[in-house]
C-alpha cells in the first residue's frame, strides 16, 4: 500500500535558525497537503500542492512539491517559538482518493 | 456549528466495556476519516468513508473496532471490550470530497482504566 515517510521525526531548532522537513511517498501523488498540530490541539490545514515542481510560500514557510510528485519539503526560516508543533504531510496517490499521512516532524524551538 | 463536532470530548471507561464515539462532519462533506493518535505519536488511520462507496476499513486494528456512517452524515466509532492499549485521542475529519482539504474535530480522548 501507499506509504508516506517524513524525516526527521524530531527537530530541535534554535530560535532564529532555519530548518527543513522532508516528506517522501512510495507512489506518485496527485497532490500533497501539509498540516500543523500545536501541542494539545488537532491538525490544521496549512497548504496544498498540486503541480509538479510547485513552490508556495506562507510568510516564513516555503513548501515545495518535487518534480516527480513523490516528495515534498517544508522550509521554515527564522524559526519562532510559535512554530512549535508537529508538521504532517499527507498525500493522495494518483488515481486514488484516500489521504495518507506521514508520521510527522515534531518541532521544538529553543529560545 | 461550522466545524467537525466530536463527542464525548473525554471518556474514561473500565477495561472490557464498550464505547461509542460520535462524529458530526461539516454539512455537505462526503468524505469522513477516523484516526487514532497516542500521546506524542503520529496519526494512525482507522477507517475512511466516501459517499455511498464501501468504506475503507484497512486501518482498523482488530475486530473489536467498527464504524458506521448513517445517512452519509454522522459517524459512530465503536470499540468493544476496550483494552488499556486503546487509550488515545480519536480524531474525526471530513472533507467536501475526496482529495480535498480535510478538517479535523477536536477529538475524543479515551482513557481505559
Amino acid at each position: 500500500g501507499q506509504q508516506v515517510m517524513q524525516i526527521p521525526q524530531y527537530q530541535h531548532v534554535q530560535e532564529g535558525e532555519d530548518f527543513t522537513t522532508y516528506c517522501n511517498s512510495s507512489t506518485t501523488l496527485s497532490n500533497i497537503q501539509w498540516y500543523k498540530q500545536r501541542p494539545g490541539g488537532h491538525p490544521v490545514f496549512l497548504i496544498q500542492l498540486v503541480k509538479s515542481g510547485e513552490v508556495k510560500k506562507q510568510k516564513r514557510l516555503t513548501f515545495q512539491f518535487g518534480e516527480a510528485k513523490k516528495n515534498s519539503s517544508l522550509h521554515i526560516t527564522a524559526t519562532q517559538t510559535t512554530d512549535v508543533g508537529t508538521y504532517f504531510c499527507a498525500g493522495i496517490k494518483a488515481a486514488g482518493n484516500k489521504l495518507t499521512f506521514g508520521g510527522g516532524t515534531r518541532v521544538l524551538v529553543k529560545p | 456549528g461550522a466545524g467537525v463536532s466530536q463527542s464525548p470530548s473525554n471518556k474514561v471507561t473500565e477495561k472490557g466495556k464498550d464505547v461509542e464515539l460520535r462524529c458530526d462532519p461539516i454539512s455537505g462533506h462526503t468524505a469522513l476519516y477516523w484516526y487514532r493518535q497516542s500521546l506524542g505519536q503520529g496519526l494512525e488511520f482507522l477507517i475512511y468513508f466516501q459517499g455511498n462507496s464501501a468504506p475503507d476499513k484497512s486501518g482498523l486494528p482488530s475486530d473489536r473496532f467498527s464504524a458506521e456512517r448513517t445517512g452519509g452524515s454522522v459517524s459512530t466509532l465503536t470499540i468493544q471490550r476496550t483494552q488499556q492499549e486503546d487509550s488515545a485521542v480519536y480524531l474525526c475529519a471530513s472533507s467536501i470530497s475526496s482529495g480535498n482539504t480535510i478538517y479535523f474535530g477536536e477529538g475524543s480522548w479515551l482513557t481505559v482504566v
